[in-house]
Order: C-alpha cells, then sequence, then structure tokens
C-alpha cells in the first residue's frame, strides 16, 4: 500500500529549529520527486518545497534560506529541516508524491499531516 | 510567479445541483492544471490533473475544462460528500507549484 507518514511536529519557540518527516512505504522515495506543502489555520494550501529524484531542490521564497528538504533513500524518508522559525510558520504541514503527469504534473497522494506551532 | 485566482471564494448550493468553480492564471499555463478536494482536519485529495484528467477512482460527476489562463471545475448532482473545499494548482512554472486561495463549497 502507497502510504505516507509525517512526524515531528510540536510546540516550537520563534527562533527555533524542528526537523519534519515523511515516512514513505509503497514506492522508493529516490525514484520521485517529493514536497512538503503547509497550511495555516483557517488558511489555504501553501506549496513550500520539493526534492526532485536527481536531488536538486527548490523553495518557496517564504522559507528559502531557512528550510532544507532532504532525503535517505536507506530509510526512504523525506525531511523538512525547519531553521530561525517564525509564528507565521505555523501550519499543518503535508509531505506530498509528485506524480509526472503529460501536461505537467499533480500531486497524487498526501500524507495526513503534522502540526508545527511556532509561539512563546 | 504565477498567481492563481479562484471564483467564488465561496458558494452555497444544495444536494443535486451542478455547480462550477473558476481559476484564472494570471499568465498562459498551458493545461497544466489540477485540482484537490479537501475536507476538514483531512489531506488534500486529488480529482483532475492536466486540466480536464479524471484521477482514478474519483467519481465522473467531476469534470475540468479550460486551457491556458481559465479554468473550470464542474459537479454535476452534488453529492452531500462533495461539500468540502476546493483548489486548484498549477504546474507550469516549474517548480514553483502554486495554489489557488480556495473555494469553500456549503450546503444551502
Amino acid at each position: 500500500e502507497v502510504q505516507l507518514v509525517e512526524s515531528g511536529g510540536g510546540l516550537i519557540q520563534p527562533g527555533g529549529s524542528l526537523r519534519l518527516s515523511c515516512a514513505v512505504s509503497g514506492f522508493t522515495v529516490s525514484y520521485k520527486y517529493m514536497s512538503w506543502v503547509r497550511q495555516a489555520p483557517g488558511k489555504g494550501l501553501e506549496w513550500v518545497s520539493v526534492i526532485h529524484s536527481g536531488a536538486g531542490t527548490s523553495y518557496a521564497d517564504s522559507v528559502k534560506g531557512r528550510f532544507t528538504i532532504s532525503r535517505d533513500n536507506s530509510k526512504n524518508t523525506v525531511y523538512l529541516q525547519m531553521n530561525s522559525l517564525r509564528a507565521e510558520d505555523t501550519a499543518v504541514y503535508y509531505c506530498a508524491r509528485v506524480v509526472a503527469t503529460p501536461e505537467g504534473g499533480a500531486f497524487d497522494i498526501w500524507g495526513q499531516g503534522t502540526r508545527v506551532t511556532v509561539s512563546s | 510567479a504565477i498567481q492563481l485566482t479562484q471564483s467564488p471564494s465561496s458558494l452555497s448550493a444544495s444536494v443535486g445541483d451542478r455547480v462550477s468553480i473558476t481559476c484564472r492564471a494570471s499568465q498562459g499555463i498551458s493545461s497544466a492544471l489540477a485540482w484537490y478536494q479537501q475536507k476538514p482536519g483531512k489531506a488534500p485529495k486529488l480529482l483532475i490533473y492536466d486540466a480536464s484528467s479524471l484521477e482514478s477512482g474519483v467519481p465522473s460527476r467531476f469534470s475540468g475544462s479550460g486551457s491556458g489562463t481559465e479554468f473550470t471545475l464542474t459537479i454535476t448532482s452534488l453529492q452531500p460528500e462533495d461539500f468540502a473545499t476546493y483548489y486548484c494548482q498549477q504546474f507550469n512554472n516549474y517548480p514553483l507549484y502554486t495554489f489557488g486561495q480556495g473555494t469553500k463549497l456549503e450546503i444551502k
């Protein structure tokens, strides 16, 4: 069964760091693009970051320089290292698989999300 | 960066109605658009990709159309389980996978 399971969320003070994990089962993470998407309380979806099958990475401007996406192929897991956290980073963070389609792509598989709260 | 604007932001409808949601892109994105459904407390679910291709397992009452800058998600014969928030997302401006702001579909 294809499944994504996020973990690592919690309450953290402003300026702190947190590492989120996305454990993948049912496919090999190194063969796919994987992305993180977040959703602030009561707000819409915001794309955060992507890691390519070739290990290249990209970030939204709102997190560039503070967040780092990576993966461990031996653990079939994707990570999001979040540093210098701000109150506006408070959100549910979702891991998603990016599937290639003839015209572009789509996020076809999503995890259940992990909640991050940045507050003193 | 490409921006996606959905309209309306919310709408009320009844079971059995036909509804349409529009997503406009700030510049042409060919057919590189997906639609998602999200219910409260749940992860989004892919409905449509490439503007008009139905994801496997999604009921045929959902359909997508459009290309370039204007796209539409149509739901025919609304069912109780369809009341949710819907988002569009573009894949043309790789790798910035922008989402629209969402459209909340409520029961009238």
